[in-house]
């Protein structure tokens, strides 16, 4: 592994099902992010982590969870997804929180609430 | 509220230079960074600019005004492979990330 890596890709999903989508980097950074894209609006940020133990929340916290029970692991959780919450979703990470370097970013997944 | 502006789309012709502008309003200011997204990609990093003035890296340069809340990024001898989506992001005084919506720029032979 190198980077971020996320999963699944791509999902189909349910309206009303739970979903995980996993994010998991080998960089050993202190700070990891959840972010959304949509057609037409910038990433708009879910949940952040500064550090493992301490999460908080963005600017769409709404309807979505998060954990960091280490360092590397940083799993976003729709406990009851809806068509609304169809999206591309990135995971990403810097060094430090506020670092004046860069985010990195996982490829990506695909969710598609039907 | 704040706010980061950018053109959605533009269009160069290969070899060409093009200029794409960012204006921004955000409740205070620590940074403007570029990242440059290929379809169906991550974003990747460009440039970071704190100070007034222009950072050139490469092909690449960034300017930032502070006072004129303005940014943009100019790309030199454009190449097929920088036909991809470019987007602004101002760190707040709260140090958040504040994105734009992203200009997607389209090279032509």
């Amino acid at each position: 592994i190198a980077g971020i890596t996320q999963a699944p890709t791509s999902q189909i999903l349910a309206a009303g099902r739970r979903m995980t989508l996993r994010c998991t980097q080998d960089m050993r950074h202190n700070a990891m992010y959840w972010y959304r894209q949509d057609l037409g609006l910038g990433l708009r940020l879910i949940h952040y982590s500064n550090t493992a133990g301490t999460t908080g929340k963005g600017e769409v916290p709404d309807g979505y969870s998060v954990s960091r029970a280490n360092t590397d692991d940083f799993p976003l959780t729709l406990a009851s997804a809806v068509p609304s919450q169809t999206s591309v979703y990135f995971c990403a990470s810097s060094r430090l929180a506020g670092d004046t370097g860069e985010l990195f970013f996982g490829e990506g997944s695909r969710l598609t609430v039907l | 509220g704040q706010n980061i502006d950018q053109p959605t789309e533009m269009t160069a012709t290969e070899g060409a230079i093009v200029q794409i502008n960012c204006t921004y309003q955000t409740s205070g200011f620590n940074g403007l960074f570029w990242y440059q997204q290929h379809a169906g990609e991550a974003p990747t990093f460009l440039s970071y600019n704190v100070l007034d003035g222009l950072e050139e890296k490469g092909r690449f340069s960034s300017f930032l005004s502070r006072s004129k809340g303005y940014s943009y990024l100019l790309l030199k001898e454009l190449q097929m492979k920088d036909s991809a989506s470019y987007l602004c992001a101002v760190r707040d005084s709260n140090y958040q990330l504040i994105w734009g919506a992203g200009t997607k720029l389209i090279i032509k032979p």
